[in-house]
């Protein structure tokens, strides 16, 4: 039972380099959210999904694009890596409700075991 | 912005004591999460409670709610060293399962 699988686990790039994250859950969570985290300030959600084939902005979205071609991956892109990006990336799922479509239930977010990016 | 303050920042105490955590926000919310964070690793959710609900039990957590304040707090009893790790509180607001954490307490739990 995997939950959700974050690669790479590290990565150096060197400004202006571009990348790609890749979250993958074995869940079948129809909610899918990336969230940064930097010292003191807590997480901030850069993008997420509420299905296949949708993607929606969060708090701090510029320099970032994401995907979700597939239901089970979240792919968190940077197109030209900053210095300011440097970052741990954590990716999360969590289960729309089948009633309601809420996507709290009791269980909250599973979370990734987080991407450290380096930019220099 | 972040919705969710913890205070204190950092708590330090012995084992087997208990453990207060205290987590306010700004804005009405739909409900309220409290996660764990061991060092380098990702976060675990620890509990939910909904903004009709007063207080929540899981195990050796308890969390209170009160909306009127916009206040939350966790209490770990009989804490144990394999606590130690960052606490964060969450708060959700609307449909789409977004969450806003605050900055966190660090939670050091000596043996």
């Amino acid at each position: 039972n995997a939950g959700v699988t974050q690669t790479p686990k590290f990565r150096v790039l060197k400004t202006g380099q571009s990348m790609t994250l890749l979250c993958a859950q074995d869940m079948n969570h129809e909610y899918m959210y990336w969230y940064r985290q930097d010292p003191g300030m807590g997480l901030r959600l850069i993008h997420y999904s509420v299905g296949e084939g949708t993607t929606a902005k969060g708090e701090v979205p510029d320099g970032y694009n994401v995907s979700r071609l597939k239901k089970q991956n979240f792919l968190l892109g940077l197109e030209s890596a900053a210095p300011s990006q440097t970052s741990v990336y954590f990716c999360a799922s969590s289960y729309a409700g089948q009633s309601t479509g809420s996507p709290w239930g009791d269980y909250g977010y599973t979370f990734g075991s987080g991407t450290r990016l380096t930019v220099v | 912005s972040q919705q969710g303050e913890e205070d204190p920042q950092a708590l330090s105490i012995q084992e087997g004591e208990n453990a207060t955590m205290n987590c306010s926000y700004k804005t009405s919310i739909n409900n309220l999460q409290w996660y764990r964070q061991n060092s380098g690793r990702g976060l675990v959710h620890l509990i939910l409670i909904r903004s009709n609900e007063r207080e929540k039990h899981s195990g050796r957590l308890r969390v209170t709610l009160d909306t009127s304040k916009k206040s939350s707090s966790l209490l770990i009893t009989a804490s144990r060293a394999a606590d130690t790790a960052s606490y964060f509180c969450a708060t959700g607001r609307d449909g789409y399962g977004k969450l806003t954490f605050g900055q966190g307490t660090i939670l050091t739990v000596h043996p």
